[in-house]
């Protein structure tokens, strides 16, 4: 089954603990990105990458750090977690070369509470 | 830059009637536009897209959007709404010549019984 997978779906953790969430897909896909999802800013993208060793930053990527060693893999880091880092995380991928194709598939999201 | 509204934070409307939900954006060059669902506790689910041709695009669970480009607008319908419709939809837009996809806000429908 194609899909995106986030690790862990839940986190509570404390401030300065460095953390890492892991997102992995099974489609090939050149393009991945994060994104969170905070109530009434709609999804914001944090970074992003277009291939292996390729990546940039999106729109509120201070405190995130992330790497794209792998194809398929690509973990966000929060070396020093802070609590407005408390969040809905959801990673994504695409191939946005691909005719008819475009869309991006979501990870079913990791809730981070930073205390 | 590209940038996406949904004018609205929440839609009511009751089982069986039409339902719309509004969507405008901006963007260099030709866009390619997209609707999304979020059902509660649940990640997103890929409704509908806009590349290039028909106006009318259908998708998933009946919806479909019209892009209209003197408007920049791109706004999803459903000729009968069901209580089930109830989720957070976002509409989000990609320049033809960017990779990143930009969300708007996102619009509760809640469908009344």
């Amino acid at each position: 089954e194609a899909q995106v997978t986030q690790n862990p779906r839940y986190l509570i953790t404390v401030t300065g603990k460095k953390l890492t969430v892991t997102c992995s897909q099974n489609m090939n896909h050149e393009y991945m990105s994060w994104y969170r999802q905070d109530p009434g800013l709609g999804l914001r993208q944090i970074y992003y990458s277009m291939n292996v060793e390729v990546t940039d930053k999106g729109d509120v990527p201070e405190g995130y750090k992330v790497s794209r060693k792998e194809k398929r893999n690509f973990p966000l880091i929060l070396e020093s977690p802070s609590p407005n880092q408390t969040s809905l995380y959801f990673c994504a991928s695409s191939s946005p070369t691909q005719v008819g194709s475009y869309e991006q598939y979501f990870g079913p999201g990791t809730r981070l509470t930073v205390t | 830059a590209q940038s996406v509204a949904q004018p609205e934070d929440q839609v009511n409307v009751a089982e069986g009637n039409p339902l719309t939900v509004k969507c405008t954006y901006s963007v260099s060059g030709n866009p390619y536009l997209f609707w999304y669902v979020q059902y509660p506790n649940r990640g997103l689910q890929f409704l509908l897209k806009y590349i290039t041709g028909d106006n009318l695009v259908k998708g998933s669970y009946g919806f479909e959007a019209e892009f209209n480009k003197s408007q920049t607008s791109f706004h999803l319908k459903k000729p009968s709404a069901l209580v089930s419709d109830s989720a957070l939809y976002f509409c989000a837009v990609r320049g033809a010549g960017s990779y990143q996809l930009t969300f708007g806000k996102g619009t509760k429908l809640s469908v009344i019984p």
